[in-house]
Order: structure tokens, then sequence, then C-alpha cells
């Protein structure tokens, strides 16, 4: 049984470029999230998917946007990249958007911006 | 808004207890949560608290009290492979009833010999 996949691993990217990361969620999986993890800190929500729908969203620019497939994986978007986004992006998935208080990770996207 | 505050650090000998406090101040709140991220890895999930007391899995407890806003993680017989961050993570709803989880800044614990 597979985990939540992502690719990239690693990612550099300049300034004012775009990148798009994907994610395949765990086996029996349909809502899958994205967080932003930088350097010691929290991951922080950027936004979740459900049903091919942004469900909800952290407080993040609209310079973030995803999109959620028909077999429930998913991608992130980031647009007019600053050198505030280099991070490790998590995606995270479960089943169900309001139940399940276990969520999955996955190994993490780890965009260089430069 | 979220927001939670644990120890940036604590440093425990092999063998010993050690426990992370998380204080939380949520707009809402389901539980909280607990999880362990290795250096380089994903975030890996421990436990979960609904409600007040105690949750324990093997050597690792959780401890929620919803009246304080406040819970801790304990982990006893430290292992050398325990040194790792330690995150508490509130799952709360939003406008619309959705829930997700909301990460406290972690805790690097550090394991001597």
């Amino acid at each position: 049984d597979a985990g939540v996949t992502q690719s990239p691993t690693h990612l550099i990217k300049t300034r004012g470029q775009q990148v798009t990361l994907r994610c395949s969620p765990k086996s029996g999986h349909d809502t899958v999230s994205w967080y932003q993890q930088a350097l010691g800190q929290g991951p922080q929500f950027i936004f979740q998917y459900y049903e091919e729908e942004e469900r909800q969203r952290g407080n993040f620019p609209d310079r973030f946007s995803g999109h959620q497939f028909p077999n429930y994986s998913s991608e992130l978007n980031v647009n007019a990249l600053l050198l505030g986004d280099s991070a490790l992006y998590l995606c995270a998935s479960r089943a169900g958007l309001a139940g399940g208080y276990e969520q999955y990770f996955g190994p993490g996207t780890r965009l260089t911006v430069t | 808004g979220q927001s939670l505050e644990q120890p940036s650090e604590v440093t425990a000998v092999e063998g010993a207890i050690v426990q992370i406090n998380c204080t939380y101040q949520t707009s809402g709140f389901y539980g909280l949560s607990w999880y362990q991220q290795h250096d380089g890895g994903a975030p890996t999930f421990l436990s979960y608290n609904g409600l007040d007391g105690l949750e324990e899995t093997g050597r690792f407890s959780s401890f929620l009290s919803r009246s304080d806003s406040y819970g801790y993680l304990l982990l006893q017989e430290l292992q050398m492979k325990d040194s790792a961050s330690y995150f508490c993570a509130v799952r709360a709803p939003d406008q619309t009833g959705a829930n997700n989880l909301f990460f406290g800044t972690g805790t690097r614990l550090t394991v001597i010999p």
C-alpha cells in the first residue's frame, strides 16, 4: 500500500518564475491538504481539496493555487515566485472532508528560490 | 485564528522521561494531535486527544485539558532515535464546518547518551 507520494523531491527556481508540485494521496484517501514548512517552523496550512474543489484556505496569497484531479491526486502551483517561498512543501491526505483526525504526510518537495 | 505555543528545545538523557507541553488559543476546537518529524523527513502521526485525559500508545502518552487549553506529550524510556522535532497541532473547524490541522512551531528534542 503506497503512502503519500510527492514529486519532485527537490526543485530550484528563479525569482519570478512559476512552479508546479504534485501529490498522490494514500490509497483510499480522497482529501488532500497542502502545507508550507519554512526552516525551523511548523507546517503552515495552504489549502485543502476535496471532490476536486478547494474547500479551505489558509492565509496565503492568490499566487498559490491548486487543483485536484478525479483520481484524487493534486497539484500546487505558485506563480511569481519570491525568495520567501523557499520552503518544504508538504502534501497530506486523509479519508473524508470532515472526518478522520490522522493525516498522512508525504516526504515533501524542497523548493529553493534564488 | 489559531495560536499554539511549545518550548523550542528540550534535551534529555537516554532512558529518561520527557514531557513536551503545548498551550493553544483557537476559535473552535475538535482535538489536539502530536506529530514527530525527523530532519529531512515527513511529519508522522503520534497521537490524538479529542477528549480530556490521557491517551497511551506504547512509550508515548498524550494528555489534554480542554478547560485549560493545554496538552502535553510524554515520552518514556527515551531512545536515541527519538531525537526529532515534535509538533502539537490543533484540529479546528473553519466557518464552513470543515476542519484541518494548525501546527505549533515545534519542539526539537535531543536525546543524549
